[in-house]
């Protein structure tokens, strides 16, 4: 089925450790973009994409490294986990003035 | 105070009642969406909105851009419309346009 991926669906780290949360669409979309959700606060971008080999900051983007070498994957890093960082991740997809498509999330929890 | 506000934060229902869920904002759009998130869920897509009124089966959604408000209805409501309605809005020039900025959703419950 078209659409998001996103892996892992649930993840613990340790303080300090790294990781890269998999985004993946098949649907040709330009644009891609990482969300942290936390209680109280919404949603809220972190880095985004306009195509490969074009990355940009969002609101939060500290802590946090993205590339985008192909127009299907866009991962996301975390260079050194901090407790800071526990959210449920979601990224995202848009093709033009079409709605957008979004993963069904990374439940994350930093020790 | 936040750019995009949404009220009421918490409503509460009964299956087949009309419902409206209101988002104001305070910066230049190029467009607005609503957005529903199932508990534990993951989030889709409603409605994308720079004018005028759409309608998708039960949900109705309209935006007044001179206002810088939408709402979005929900008519003849069931215990599944129970969800988290989130209005995001997009900006209106340069990198602005790339960036959603959202409001902290409302908490809709339909009770049988």
């Amino acid at each position: 089925n078209a659409g998001v991926t996103q892996t892992p669906k649930f993840q613990v780290l340790k303080t300090g450790q790294s990781m890269t949360l998999q985004c993946a669409q098949d649907m040709n979309h330009e644009y891609m973009s990482w969300y942290r959700q936390d209680p109280g606060m919404g949603l809220r971008l972190i880095h985004y994409s306009v195509g490969a080999g074009i990355t940009d900051q969002g609101e939060v983007p500290n802590g946090y490294n993205v590339s985008r070498s192909t127009t299907e994957d866009f991962p996301l890093r975390l260079l050194s986990a901090a407790p800071s960082q526990t959210s449920v991740y979601f990224c995202a997809s848009r093709a033009g003035q079409i709605g957008y498509t979004f993963g069904s999330g990374t439940r994350l929890t930093v020790v | 105070k936040n750019e995009v506000e949404q009220s009421p934060q918490n409503l509460t229902a009964q299956e087949g009642e009309f419902i409206t869920i209101n988002c104001s904002y305070s910066v230049g759009i190029s467009a607005l969406h609503w957005l529903q998130q199932h508990p534990g869920g993951g989030i889709v897509s409603l409605f994308m909105l720079s004018s005028g009124k759409k309608k998708h089966g039960r949900l109705i959604a309209t935006i007044n851009i001179q206002e810088k408000h939408s709402s979005l209805h929900i008519t003849a409501s069931h215990p599944r419309d129970s969800a988290v309605y989130i209005c995001a809005v997009r900006g209106l020039y340069g990198g602005a346009t790339n960036k959603l900025i959202f409001g902290t959703g409302t908490l809709l419950a339909v009770q049988p």
